[in-house]
């Protein structure tokens, strides 16, 4: 079974940066797994972020950038802002048509 | 706009059915992969099941296997989602959502704003 990692929770100044991860329980993440990150809010739908390891969606701000970092996919917030306070997930294609969440990573801005 | 509608949740006792759809407009509805994803009370996103935008290809979770059918009507633009055999642990917000193409690999653009099931006795 696959699982995919992220930390359970960081916390960022305001202006700050923060980078989360998202790995794999048993290969490296690369391009080939398509890393994608969403932002969630209490009681809304899921934001798409960053598709394809590191396009920005549409209207997402440029301070959120995506990598490959080491051996993992990874979201970058530079300058965070308190609106940035929310759930962040990562989400990786692993083949046959099955993408897997990661458990998410609560960000708190403070 | 680009939107999603989804429908068709509400309570359901355990060994029940129930079918969600979601409606799309403002795109080319048979141009893309479209998935539902899910989302139990206080925990994460749960990717649950996908198709094809021709509708002749879909994968499931194992979780999900054998119990939820996934389909759409491209002349309707309409993604539908039949669940039998609910069990409690099926309980949650389930989000339609839309591909960026037709591609597996593709992440998802456009969410609908959720339907909740809930299953218990």
């Amino acid at each position: 079974q696959t699982v995919v990692t992220q930390e359970p929770s960081f916390s960022v100044s305001p202006g700050g940066t923060v980078t989360l991860t998202c790995g794999l329980s048993s290969d490296s993440v690369s391009t080939s797994y398509y890393p994608s990150w969403y932002q969630q809010t209490p009681g809304q739908a899921p934001r798409t972020l960053i598709y394809n390891t590191n396009s920005r969606s549409s209207g997402v701000p440029d301070r959120f950038s995506g990598s490959i970092l080491g051996n993992k996919a990874a979201l970058t917030i530079t300058g965070a802002q308190a609106d940035d306070e929310s759930d962040y997930y990562c989400a990786l294609y692993v083949g046959r048509g099955i993408k897997v969440f990661g458990g998410g990573t609560k960000v708190t801005v403070l | 706009e680009v939107q999603l509608l989804e429908s068709g949740g509400g309570l359901v006792q355990p060994g029940g059915s129930l079918r969600l759809s979601c409606a799309a407009s403002g795109f080319t509805f048979s141009s893309y992969t479209m998935t539902w994803v899910r989302q139990a009370p206080g925990k994460g996103l749960e990717w649950v099941s996908a198709i094809s935008g021709s509708g002749a290809y879909t994968y499931s979770a194992d979780s999900v296997k054998g119990r939820f059918t996934l389909s759409r009507d491209n002349s309707k633009n309409t993604l539908s989602l039949q669940m039998n055999s609910l069990r409690v642990e099926d309980t949650a917000v389930y989000y339609c959502a839309k591909g960026y193409g037709n591609s597996w690999g593709d992440a998802f653009d456009i969410w609908g704003q959720g339907t909740m099931v809930t299953v218990s006795s």
